[in-house]
Order: structure tokens, then sequence, then C-alpha cells
């Protein structure tokens, strides 16, 4: 089973708007990741949260996490074209840190 | 270069027949995993390793096998292909000895099997 789900599945904006997705999980985790893939290509780690942190930022990329609730936000600001992708989160498990799971993925088209 | 390189990148086959993809990284990581990724599911694990010769089941690992002769590959065998192994592979490293770190992804390999 899928222990990361992204919402929404997709999301099309307009250069200059910001793009945020959310990830839910279901178990207790490490830590948690977001990637992203340009059309079924290798995926590119972007960022990672650690359990006992709440906020994050890197560059135009901004994430939170919420243990209590479960679930994390990224948050693209000033989106561009480049930036259209799919984006996934991962979940390390406390249980072994070998077995990563990801989401569905949200897939973002910025157009120009 | 620091890289993961997967082996072929695009593979048909016919049902039953043997076939292995490879994947080697060279950043001497510990971890390795290989990953399938089908629409509307994302990325499921289907087999990982933490070492030479330890592996673990993902979350899919029915109809393959892998070993970890070495420490720098990793090959998925597929030992009979069937129809619904049709999907896009991925092998990925990590360096282990902290779980706080960042995986490291191959190109992939799209397989379909007719």
């Amino acid at each position: 089973s899928q222990q990361g789900e992204e919402d929404p599945q997709a999301l099309s904006i307009q250069e200059g708007e910001n793009a945020t997705m959310n990830c839910s999980y279901k178990t207790s985790i490490n830590n948690l990741q977001w990637y992203r893939q340009n059309s079924g290509r290798g995926l590119v780690h972007l960022i990672l949260i650690r359990s006992n942190e709440r906020e994050k930022h890197s560059g135009r990329l901004r994430v939170t996490l919420d243990t209590s609730k479960k679930s994390s936000s990224l948050l693209i600001t000033a989106s561009r074209a480049a930036d259209t992708a799919s984006y996934f989160c991962a979940t390390l498990s406390t249980d072994s840190w070998g077995k990563f799971q990801f989401g569905a993925g949200t897939q973002v088209v910025v157009t120009p | 270069e620091a890289q993961v390189t997967q082996n072929p990148r695009y593979l048909i086959t016919v049902t039953g027949k043997k076939l292995t993809v490879t994947c080697s990284q060279n950043m001497n990581h510990e971890y390795m995993s290989w990953y399938r990724q089908d629409p509307g599911l994302g990325l499921r694990q289907i087999y990982y390793s933490m070492n030479v010769e330890v592996t673990d089941k993902g979350d899919v690992p029915e109809g393959y096998k892998v070993s970890r002769k070495e420490k720098r590959n990793f090959p998925l065998i597929l030992e009979s292909p069937s129809p619904n192994q049709t999907s896009l592979y991925f092998c990925a490293s990590t360096p282990g000895g902290s779980p706080n770190t960042e995986a490291f992804f191959g190109q992939g390999t799209r397989l379909t099997v007719v």
C-alpha cells in the first residue's frame, strides 16, 4: 500500500504564481523527502525534512511537516516554465532506513 | 561523475523469457533499491539492500529477484516475466550510515512484456 498520497493529482498554473501541493502519510517516519521527475526520467532530490523539523526552505522551495496530522506541504514560489514536472513525496520508515515509500505524485504544469 | 547507471534503458521481451536489468553505482553507497513506476500509483519499492548479501522485500516483490554480491551492483532479475510487469523501473542508492540522506536515482528502464 502507498504510504504517501499527494494532493492535488494535477496542478496547472501560470509563470510567477505559487504552486502548493500536499502529502499525507500513514506511519511513523524518520524524515520526509520531496523529489521531482521530468517526464519519465529519473527522480531528482529536492529537499529533506526531518521528523523533528516543522519547516524548511531551499531557494524557491518551502516545505512544512506536521507529524501530528501526518502531512507535509511543498510550496514552489514564483514558478517558472522549467518547474513543469511531477513532484513526489517520499517517507523513510523508522523501522528500516532502506524502506522508502512514495506517493502517487502531483503533476505540475507551468505555462508561460 | 557520481551516478547510478541502469541498463538497458528500453527492453521489449516476451512472456516467460528470463531477463536481468543491471544497476551500478559509483558512490560507494551502502543502500540500493529497485522501484517500479506505474501511472497513478507512483513508485513502489520492489526490493532493497542495506549491504552486500543483505536484501529485503519491499512492497511489491512478487515475480522479482535481486542479488547483492558486490557493493556497487544490484541487478533485478525477472525469472519469468509476465505482461503485468510492464512498467518503468528505477534503481536508486543512498549512502547509508544515517537515515537523513537523499536517494540517487538511475535514468530508468522501460520494460514491455508482450
